[in-house]
């Protein structure tokens, strides 16, 4: 079965320095991965994906993701965090499963990302 | 273009009774997906409807269910209710293919007292 782990529950860094949020998966063939932000009382918003193509995926407020298909990893990160992205932060890996093709997502735990003024 | 709503926001209930909670897709998507956000548990997948057909459900008790209508909205309900159902319940929807990030409503606050 498909995974997707987050192995902080907590990353916490100072603004102005470079944030990474790690994400880690395991799939059956190519994966689709996400990265999700989620403030508070707030549902999710999607920041980039990764499909096919270039490992480095930009995505919104300036946040990046590098996939590496040897260590099975899907890194978020930003060269400069601010205040403002203090928040949950979900990834995701969509999951094929059966003859029929059906799939859904699988969401890690999330990891809250705080930035210290 | 508005995003994906829901409602009721707030919904207290009591153990045994059911509850119904609703979303509406953004326009021009078709797939529907129910999440179950419990404290401290991250995202649980509950159903996905597509073209008014549900395609999958993740690990829930058969007391979990919904439909989608045919002008894509869909609803959820829970019968039965116990205490830990009490959760955010989060609907978002896609596009067709190749689109496949979602996008989310603001959540359903489900207390079960």
């Amino acid at each position: 079965a498909q995974s997707v782990a987050q192995p902080e529950d907590q990353v916490n860094v100072a603004e102005g320095n470079p944030l990474t949020v790690k994400c880690t998966y395991s799939v059956s063939g190519n994966p689709y991965l996400f990265w999700y932000v989620q403030y508070p009382n707030r549902g999710l918003q999607f920041l980039l994906k990764y499909i096919t193509g270039d490992n480095l995926v930009k995505g919104s407020y300036g946040f990046e993701a590098e996939f590496n298909k040897s260590q099975t990893s899907f890194h978020l990160k930003k060269p400069s965090a601010l205040v403002s992205d203090s928040a949950l932060y979900f990834c995701a890996v969509r999951d094929i499963s059966g003859a029929s093709g059906t799939y859904k997502y699988i969401f890690g735990t999330g990891t809250r990302l705080k930035v210290l003024a | 273009e508005a995003g994906v709503t829901q409602s009721p926001t707030h919904l207290i209930k009591t153990r045994g009774q059911q509850a119904t909670l609703r979303c509406s897709p953004i326009s021009g998507h078709t797939s529907v997906y129910w999440y179950q956000q419990a404290l401290g548990l991250g995202l649980q997948f509950l159903l996905w409807y597509d073209e008014g057909e549900e395609r999958n459900r993740g690990n829930f008790p058969p007391r979990f269910s919904g439909r989608q209508f045919p002008n894509y909205s869909s609803e959820l309900n829970v019968n039965a209710l116990e205490l830990e159902d009490s959760a955010l319940y989060l609907c978002a929807s896609r596009a067709r293919a190749p689109y496949n990030e979602q996008f989310f409503g603001p959540g359903t606050r489900l207390t079960v007292l």
